[in-house]
């Protein structure tokens, strides 16, 4: 099955520093990359996702990077904000319904004001 | 707009108890996976439900078993608990066939505890 591997497992940056989370994925056949925000007791967040057929996207401060070659994919977030702060989770996905999300361990990103 | 909900938000159980977590998806979808997410840990998946079926399975064993109905709505049971089933479980919903949206929406969990 699948396999997602997210380094680092914590990250601090001073404010208005950029942050970058990078992932690899181990199935060919994963085709979709989401990356989800979590802020302590909340429920994860859809923060933006990347298909195949795209190597990069772009959402104001965040965007995410996808080279299939390597099976990897990156997260980058520019001008940090302490409400930046939360752990990241990637997670890859094969086509179909199913659709089932395969995460990565997460990252603790503290922006330090 | 509802997105999805789920009940209990937190529950204390004993070891060898069964328990049933509640989820009512997004409105407009119909599709309902749950997964498990330890402390410390990315969520795992535990099974996917459409049309009422189980469709597909993660590495979860048999005294974790779902339910689906026809109003979309989904149950998540356990059985025997173990103090190792103690994390935050997750309801996450989504459309089939929606075309370009693929993302899932989750609830905000229900935190079991087996003491």
């Amino acid at each position: 099955g699948e396999n997602v591997e997210q380094h680092p497992s914590t990250l601090s940056v001073q404010e208005g520093d950029s942050a970058v989370i990078k992932c690899t994925y181990s199935d060919s056949a994963s085709n979709y990359f989401p990356w989800y925000k979590q802020e302590l007791g909340k429920r994860p967040q859809l923060i933006i996702d990347i298909r195949s057929n795209v190597g990069e996207k772009k959402d104001q401060r965040i965007a995410v990077t996808l080279n299939k070659t390597a099976k990897h994919f990156s997260l980058h977030i520019t001008e940090t904000q302490p409400e930046d702060s939360a752990v990241y989770f990637c997670a890859a996905s094969t086509a179909g319904s199913a659709r089932q999300l395969t995460f990565g361990s997460g990252t603790q990103l503290t922006v330090l004001p | 707009d509802a997105g999805v909900t789920q009940s209990p938000t937190h529950l204390i159980k004993t070891r060898g108890q069964q328990v049933t977590l509640r989820c009512s998806p997004k409105s407009g979808h119909d599709t309902v996976s749950w997964y498990q997410q330890a402390l410390g840990q990315g969520p795992q998946f535990i099974f996917q439900y459409y049309e009422e079926e189980e469709r597909q399975r993660g590495n979860f064993p048999d005294r974790f078993s779902g339910h689906q109905f026809p109003n979309y709505s989904s149950e998540l049971n356990v059985n025997a608990l173990l103090l190792g089933d103690s994390a935050l479980y997750l309801c996450a919903s989504r459309q089939v066939g929606q075309g370009a949206n693929y993302g899932y929406t989750f609830g905000s969990g229900t935190r079991l505890t087996v003491v």
